[in-house]
């Protein structure tokens, strides 16, 4: 089945840093999410983003679809940026079943 | 707004007992689908509805059934609850189309005594 691998596994900023997570799939998705879990555990959406860029406020995501990655960009970073994130991908066969990555764990300190 | 809400927040049962762990959102999405997350091992599909009482096993179903009565409801049920079984549970749902965006719950942290 489709491989996922994030990187960083961990990451540590100070607020107002900028920082990139990566996220390598292993094969064509019709679907790439990036997810953030908060503190409680709740998935919250960030992206869905097969393929391009977007933008949302201080985050933005980029997909390279046919070199099968994306990337996630976190600009001036703040303490409520902490938590796990995650990229999720589903492929062509089997467009119901998110794949999860190993998230990165990331911490921001004032 | 998509909303997935999950019964409960957190939840304790002791070894044997009957849990139901019930999903609902109010996005009229046809697939709904449930994970378990652990540590060390990520989030797991356990099983997924594509339509009103129709279901498919995802990668780890053994101990567990589910019930899909109403498209904005989605159950699962533990028959007879394990200690392997203590997790955080996370419901989501997602139209019926080639893109399949889920949209995740709260989650429902499990311990089974």
């Amino acid at each position: 089945g489709i491989q996922v691998e994030q990187s960083p596994p961990d990451l540590i900023l100070q607020e107002g840093a900028n920082s990139t997570l990566r996220c390598n799939f292993s094969d064509s998705v019709n679907n790439l999410q990036w997810f953030h879990q908060n503190p409680w555990g709740q998935l919250i959406n960030l992206f869905y983003i097969p393929s391009g860029t977007k933008q949302n406020g201080r985050l933005s995501a980029t997909t390279v679809a046919t070199e099968r990655y994306s990337l996630l960009y976190i600009s001036s970073s703040q303490t409520t940026d902490s938590g796990v994130y995650f990229c999720a991908v589903a492929s062509r066969g089997a467009t119901n079943k998110l794949i999860f990555g190993t998230g990165t764990l990331l911490a921001v300190q004032p | 707004d998509v909303k997935v809400t999950q019964s409960s927040r957190y939840l304790v049962k002791r070894t044997g007992e009957k849990v139901f762990l019930e999903c609902v959102q109010d996005m009229d999405h046809e697939n709904m689908f449930w994970y378990r997350q652990d540590p060390g091992l990520g989030l797991r599909l356990i099983y997924f509805s594509y339509d009103v009482k129709m279901k498919e096993k995802g990668d780890i179903p053994e101990g567990y059934s589910v019930s899909r009565e109403k498209k904005e409801r989605f159950s699962l049920i533990l028959e007879s609850a394990s200690t392997n079984q203590t997790s955080m549970y996370l419901c989501a749902s997602s139209l019926f189309n080639l893109y399949n965006e889920q949209f995740f719950g709260p989650g429902t942290r499990l311990t089974v005594l």
